[in-house]
């Protein structure tokens, strides 16, 4: 069954350093989410790709926040630097153009900072 | 602006007894709801989800959920609980049938007691 990959699968890094996470969604999915869930809340939405065009980038923290799909299939989101509220799950989505399908999510990056 | 609430952070049941988890939620239009589960340190898994027909929707692993129009309300349930039922449950709401971001509820825990 396809899924949708995500690494690393967690990440321990220190305030002010810069941190990557990677995501391949499925094979022909063509919108790729990514999410921020802190911990005891529900996941909230960075940004959103169609294709390799940013659709929804509104509650993405620009100054130290980016995220890129340049070919429009796998993914990076960085952050550079981390701070100490940025320790949280981050999670990887993507969904097909097709009508009533729903998002496929990956396992997650832990992110703890330090 | 959509919105999602489910208004109880845990939910407790004995193994076998009927579980239902509430959600409600918010928006301006005809909404797309969706069920998801997690289990610790992994991304969310779909349950179920409600475009549009029958207002009994079923999903995986023996999960129902019924949509209130009125009552705007989208509860998961089941008739019978098993422990392995024990997770993290998300309901989500949005606007179109794909390709739209999800409006996360704040979660509920599920805990079944053998």
């Amino acid at each position: 069954e396809a899924e949708v990959a995500q690494s690393p699968r967690y990440k321990i890094t220190e305030k002010s350093q810069a941190v990557a996470f990677w995501c391949d969604p499925i094979s022909g999915h063509a919108t790729l989410y990514w999410y921020r869930q802190i911990l005891g809340q529900g996941p909230e939405l960075l940004v959103q790709f169609q294709d390799e065009s940013v659709v929804d980038d509104s509650q993405l923290p620009k100054d130290r926040f980016s995220a890129e799909r340049l070919k429009g299939v796998d993914s990076t989101l960085k952050i550079q630097p981390a701070e100490l509220g940025d320790s949280a799950m981050y999670l990887c989505a993507s969904s097909s153009k097709q009508r009533n399908t729903e998002a496929f999510f990956g396992q997650g990056t832990r992110l703890t900072v330090v | 602006a959509q919105s999602v609430a489910q208004p109880e952070d845990q939910v407790n049941v004995a193994e076998g007894n009927p579980l239902t988890v509430k959600c409600t939620y918010s928006v301006s239009g005809n909404p797309y709801l969706f069920w998801y589960v997690q289990y610790p340190n992994r991304g969310l898994q779909f349950l179920l989800k409600y475009i549009t027909g029958d207002n009994l929707v079923k999903g995986s692993y023996g999960f129902e959920a019924e949509f209130n129009k009125s009552q705007t309300s989208f509860h998961l349930k089941k008739p019978s609980a098993l422990v392995s039922d024990s997770a993290l449950y998300f309901c989500a709401v949005t606007l179109k049938s794909s390709g739209d971001k999800l409006t996360f509820g704040t979660g509920t825990r599920l805990a079944v007691r053998p």
